[in-house]
């Protein structure tokens, strides 16, 4: 009965691939989001999809790239993978202007 | 007490004691709060929110204070209990259409102490 459900937990891998992690919301959410979680525990919003459509890119380089292919999912492709991308991230949804319901979490390390 | 520098800031209270957190946020336009409690491993988890409209705003031993004047929020925990060891953020909503932007504070680390 997970809520927001995110895969895989743990991501290990070398610098210069591609990633993919995947994210399920079971809550008939309209809108779902990903975050970035840093080694100091800052969380920043990466991106915000409403119905499919993007409508949050913060500044995010081009190497990640949010892909909906309908309003209960929503995967985060990374390509040439770099050290600096190791993080945990947070898949999220909600309505708007209530609280956001986060997944458990991806831990990406790039080695 | 609080530590300052690269470190999280962290609250160590003793298990049945009162704890509070304090939250600064940056958007005087923001209309709604939230307060997270992220254990270890775990993702953020919804404590309790309140909107612009209120100061106040009480859930089961957790209350928030929101002080719009000077852009003040705060958690109060009542009788601290080891479980609620954690590390707590404080999030606020810009008003915008079409979904939120949450922005997060720099969360504060909650120890409990047996």
């Amino acid at each position: 009965d997970t809520a927001v459900s995110q895969t895989p937990k743990y991501l290990v891998t070398q610098m210069g691939n591609d990633k993919s992690i995947k994210c399920e919301q079971n809550l008939g959410h309209d809108t779902m989001y990903w975050y970035k979680q840093d080694s100091k525990k800052f969380l920043k919003i990466m991106f915000s999809y409403n119905n499919k459509e993007l409508i949050i890119n913060e500044t995010v380089p081009n190497r990640f790239s949010p892909k909906s292919p309908d309003k209960a999912h929503l995967n985060l492709h990374i390509n040439s993978l770099e050290l600096g991308d190791s993080a945990v991230y947070f898949c999220a949804s909600g309505e708007s202007n209530t609280e956001a319901f986060f997944g458990q979490g991806t831990r990406l390390t790039v080695v | 007490g609080e530590s300052v520098g690269l470190h999280l800031p962290t609250l160590s209270v003793q298990e049945g004691d009162n704890s509070i957190i304090n939250c600064a946020y940056s958007n005087s336009a923001s209309d709604y709060f939230i307060w997270y409690k992220q254990e270890s491993g775990k993702g953020p988890q919804f404590i309790i929110d309140i909107r612009s409209n209120m100061d106040k705003r009480q859930g089961q031993r957790v209350t928030v204070l929101l002080n719009k004047t000077v852009k003040h929020l705060s958690l109060q925990i009542a009788a601290t209990q080891p479980g609620d060891s954690a590390v707590y953020f404080c999030a606020e909503n810009p008003p915008r259409g079409g979904g939120n932007k949450l922005t997060f504070g720099t969360g504060t680390q909650l120890k409990v102490e047996l």
